[in-house]
């Protein structure tokens, strides 16, 4: 069964510092996609960044970028020059089953991150 | 205009009682979702529809029954709620094509539903 892992409940940055947010998965599936969403305290998820499973660099967008080590299953979310606008809690997530009927998004229990002026 | 648009956002209502979430998408995708978010804030899929088609089926208790009249449509109706029924539900919509086929989820506003 497919199993996403986020290890820090919380986390504490200080605003223009970069922070690495952790996420293991575990999958017998070769095509799967790895994402990080945001939710801000208003509640609405955000997606921020995607990772596939036979790309071969690592995704960025802006200040986002994915370590994704696929040997160790793992797609940590770094941000960089954090803002205290990135106060939230953040998902890893992943989907498998690229090619099959029913595509299944499962989430990890989120980190929530507090960014210090 | 909202991509994903869910009504109501709030609905407080007694256990027992009968209730509807509905969900509209206007980004022309073939598949729609429901996640439900604890208060711990935990989001766990309960069903997918592909073009109409129901695709996916969590352990949901049956008292949940999905509906989709079209593709751009998905309701939830929640029959005899309980307690436990009290969280967020999230609509979503995804396409297979873009970003390589990755699937990204469009999340609606969520529905934040209370049961007394």
């Amino acid at each position: 069964a497919q199993k996403i892992t986020q290890t820090q409940p919380g986390m504490f940055v200080q605003e223009k510092e970069a922070v690495t947010l952790d996420c293991t998965y575990d999958t017998s599936d070769p095509s799967y996609g790895l994402f990080w969403y945001k939710q801000p305290s208003s509640g609405e998820m955000i997606f921020l960044i995607y990772q596939g499973s036979y790309d071969q660099q690592n995704a960025t967008e802006g200040r986002y970028s994915l370590n994704f080590q696929k040997a160790r299953k793992s797609a940590n979310l770094v941000i960089s020059a954090s803002q205290l606008g990135d106060s939230a809690m953040y998902f890893c997530a992943m989907r498998e089953g690229r090619n099959t009927g029913g595509f299944k998004t499962i989430f990890g229990a989120g980190t929530r991150l507090f960014v210090k002026a | 205009d909202t991509a994903v648009s869910q009504t109501p956002k709030y609905l407080v209502t007694q256990m027992g009682n009968d209730k509807s979430i509905k969900c509209e998408q206007n980004l022309g995708h073939d598949t729609m979702y429901w996640y439900k978010q604890d208060s711990k804030k935990f989001l766990k899929i309960m069903f997918s529809y592909n073009n109409k088609e129901l695709i996916i089926n969590e352990t949901v208790p049956n008292r949940f029954s999905p509906k989709s009249p079209d593709k751009a449509h998905l309701n939830l109706h929640i029959n005899s709620l309980e307690l436990g029924d009290s969280a967020v539900y999230f609509c979503a919509s995804s396409s297979r094509t873009g970003i390589s086929g990755a699937n990204v989820l469009t999340f609606g506003a969520g529905s934040r539903l209370t049961v007394l």
